[in-house]
């Protein structure tokens, strides 16, 4: 297991469309965070799941998001009628919790969304 | 949530050190000082961490103030590889917090440009 992963890389999109965004963590991370990061600004937090259960949203993610965890393991978000706005790269992270080896955070390289 | 300043912008000769400061002067008792880095393209990366005691590890070391209101991450001999955004977090002791209690809250941090 080498990282976390996130597939696409890049997603050009026209405005209107829905995209949805894979993320591979660490297999035995059972802590998993969605970020977005818009140029020149730091990843700002959207979401998070304790293994299946998504436990809390932040006020950036609108209904037109929505990210699950069905078995615990991968996780995907989806954006529904994209806008302009949502253009950022999305970046998925993955952390052992207290029972788990290791520490921190560990980020994939990110999903860079371009609405069009 | 404790702040963190740090400035926008630093240069470093490739092979001198580079010594990054933050200043974290409202940071409370149980926090840590969490320092992550962000090369162009790819999602953040965990480098060291520390509660009061300096700390050290292959890649940095990490300086905390006695008070510990500031601190200083050294990168001993900067590569060109080292260019990057580097971030300083405070946060509480995230192997027992997830969400927004454990999540991690990014600023700007600071870019450094190792130069030949």
């Amino acid at each position: 297991d080498t990282g976390v992963s996130q597939d696409p890389r890049h997603k050009i999109t026209k405005r209107g469309q829905n995209v949805t965004f894979r993320c591979d963590p660490i297999s035995e991370h059972n802590r998993l965070y969605w970020y977005r990061q818009t140029l020149g600004q730091g990843p700002e937090f959207l979401t998070y799941f304790q293994n299946e259960a998504q436990l809390e949203k932040s006020r950036l993610l609108s209904d037109r998001f929505s990210a699950e965890r069905p078995k615990g393991s991968f996780s995907t978000l989806e954006i529904q009628r994209t806008e302009q706005g949502d253009s950022a790269m999305y970046l998925c992270a993955s952390s052992p919790g207290r029972t788990g080896r290791g520490y921190g955070y560990t980020f994939g390289s990110g999903t860079r969304l371009t609405v069009v | 949530d404790a702040k963190t300043t740090q400035p926008p912008s630093m240069d470093c000769a490739e092979g001198r050190a580079a010594n990054l400061p933050c200043n974290h002067s409202t940071i409370s008792g149980n926090e840590y000082v969490y320092w992550y880095r962000q090369i162009h393209s790819q999602g953040p990366q965990y480098i060291i961490h520390g509660l009061k005691n300096n700390e050290t590890n292959e890649m940095a070391s990490l300086i905390i103030t006695e008070d510990r209101k500031s601190s200083t991450l050294i990168l001993p001999h900067a590569t060109l590889r080292d260019t990057a955004v580097y971030y300083c977090i405070v946060r509480v002791d995230l192997r027992d917090y997830g969400g927004s209690q454990g999540n991690l809250i990014f600023g700007k941090g600071t870019k450094l440009s190792v130069k030949p």
